[in-house]
């Protein structure tokens, strides 16, 4: 069956500019996670929601990051005034329960350079 | 602070060598633990995980692990590897529902 999927895969953006970048989990997956992923390092947590909720938004870095999941399927992270800064891989992960227990499958992630 | 620690960075073995990947974390209680690999292009794909019982699980493409709560490690092993194992391996560890990942160990495989 269909994967996690991203788009756009690769998105270069002015500094400045804002993005918004989507998430596809597969579906009937209740939880879908964002992480940062900068050059050579492991990927870092920035949201969680369960269904439309958003849960946890401890790891945004600033208020310039926001993320929404208006259904509880599709997601969209949006990044407002890029920053050099942000260039990095984001990845999406959904899951199909709300417990840790449950496997997070990860899309292909979205490749952003902020020139 | 929580944290996972992978040491090595970069590995290079010769393709039918053993390996072992090292994780440590840094946690009081016994958390979940994974170990995820990412190809290039890729998405991160699952391994194996822990999460109680037999210390030592196993994985697809017949990578193991085991847990060793006095040394706080989880390290992945292969007992031969193949050239389709080149990729860059995480170790994880889950804290309320998310995934603390460590840096990453890249694994080349020389023929």
């Amino acid at each position: 069956g269909a994967g996690v999927s991203q788009s756009p895969r690769y998105k270069v953006a002015k500094r400045g500019q804002d993005v918004a970048l989507r998430c596809d989990p597969i579906s009937g997956h209740v939880s879908l996670f964002w992480y940062q992923q900068a050059l050579g390092q492991g990927p870092e947590f920035l949201t969680y929601f369960q269904n439309e909720a958003q849960l946890d938004k401890s790891g945004l870095p600033s208020d310039r990051f926001f993320a929404e999941r208006p259904e509880g399927s599709v997601s969209t992270l949006k990044i407002q005034r890029t920053q050099q800064e942000d260039s990095a891989v984001y990845l999406c992960a959904s899951s199909l329960g709300a417990a840790a227990t449950y496997e997070q499958y990860f899309g292909p992630g979205t490749r952003l350079t902020v020139t | 602070a929580q944290s996972v620690t992978q040491p090595d960075i970069h590995i290079t073995v010769s393709e039918g060598a053993s390996l072992e990947l090292r994780c440590n974390y840094s946690y009081g209680a016994t958390p979940y633990l994974f170990w995820y690999v990412q190809s290039p292009g890729q998405g991160l794909q699952l391994l194996l995980k822990y999460f109680s019982g037999d210390t030592l699980v196993q994985g697809i493409k017949g990578f193991e692990a085991e847990f060793k709560r006095s040394q706080s490690s989880f390290n992945l092993r292969k007992p031969s590897v193949h050239w389709s194992d080149a990729a860059e391996y995480f170790c994880a560890v889950e804290r309320t529902d998310k995934l603390i990942f460590g840096t990453g160990t890249r694994l080349q495989v020389f023929p």
